[in-house]
């Protein structure tokens, strides 16, 4: 069975330039989650996904950040303008169900020049 | 809002002996779950073990094992017999049980070093 897919691995931007992450969750997983994780520490959530329905954004910056997930199965998460700040690793992780465990992909590590 | 500790920043161990990680956490919670992930340098999270308050009995997974401390908000994590490819970052995580908050709380991890 695949895992949680993501792309780019890497990515390296200009500050103010705007980027994407994709991610393709575990066939059959109803609930996504995207995670920041910055360096030396453990993730933190941003936004939580029920199939399309974006159930917990209250940690996601909205002036910049964006994320979608239009048929319920891949998502991507925007950020627009990108500042020096954003540089960190973003983790898309999915379960079954909100409840069940969490599944987690490669990240992508965000570089900000 | 749920805190998760780590108090130990770095670990080494020699291959084939013991090490243990601690973990504490902060919650008014009943019901709740708790993890260990593990993510070695290649950044893929990965599930090591997962422990149901309810359950008094301590969860295992081969060599991993846990001591689930409930009324101490105690959960640390045993390696037995280290392997090499048991270096990596590992992260215990909380989420409480029932509908809404489903995410996990991390802990700021602990760096295991398994010396040859």
């Amino acid at each position: 069975e695949a895992g949680v897919v993501q792309s780019p691995r890497y990515k390296i931007i200009e500050k103010k330039q705007p980027v994407a992450f994709w991610c393709n969750p575990i066939s059959g997983h109803n609930t996504l989650y995207w995670y920041l994780q910055n360096l030396g520490q453990g993730p933190e959530l941003l936004i939580r996904y029920e199939n399309e329905e974006a159930v917990d954004d209250s940690q996601l910056p909205k002036d910049r950040f964006s994320a979608e997930r239009l048929k319920g199965v891949d998502s991507t998460l925007k950020i627009q303008p990108a500042e020096l700040g954003d540089s960190a690793v973003y983790l898309c992780a999915s379960s079954l169900d909100g409840g069940d465990t969490q599944y987690f992909g490669p990240g992508t590590r965000l570089t900000v020049l | 809002a749920q805190t998760v500790t780590q108090s130990q920043p770095e670990m080494s161990v020699q291959e084939a002996e013991t090490v243990t990680l601690s973990c504490t956490y902060d919650t008014s919670e009943s019901n709740y779950y708790l993890f260990w992930y593990k993510q070695p340098p290649s950044r893929q999270m990965i599930l090591v073990i997962r422990q149901e308050a309810y359950k008094q009995q301590n969860a295992t997974e081969n060599r991993f094992s846990v001591n689930f401390q409930k009324a101490a908000k105690s959960f640390s994590l045993k390696i037995s017999d280290s392997q090499l490819g048991d270096t990596a970052m590992y992260f215990c995580a909380f989420m409480k049980h029932g509908y809404g908050d489903y995410k996990l709380s991390f802990g700021a991890g602990t760096t295991v070093t398994v010396r040859a």
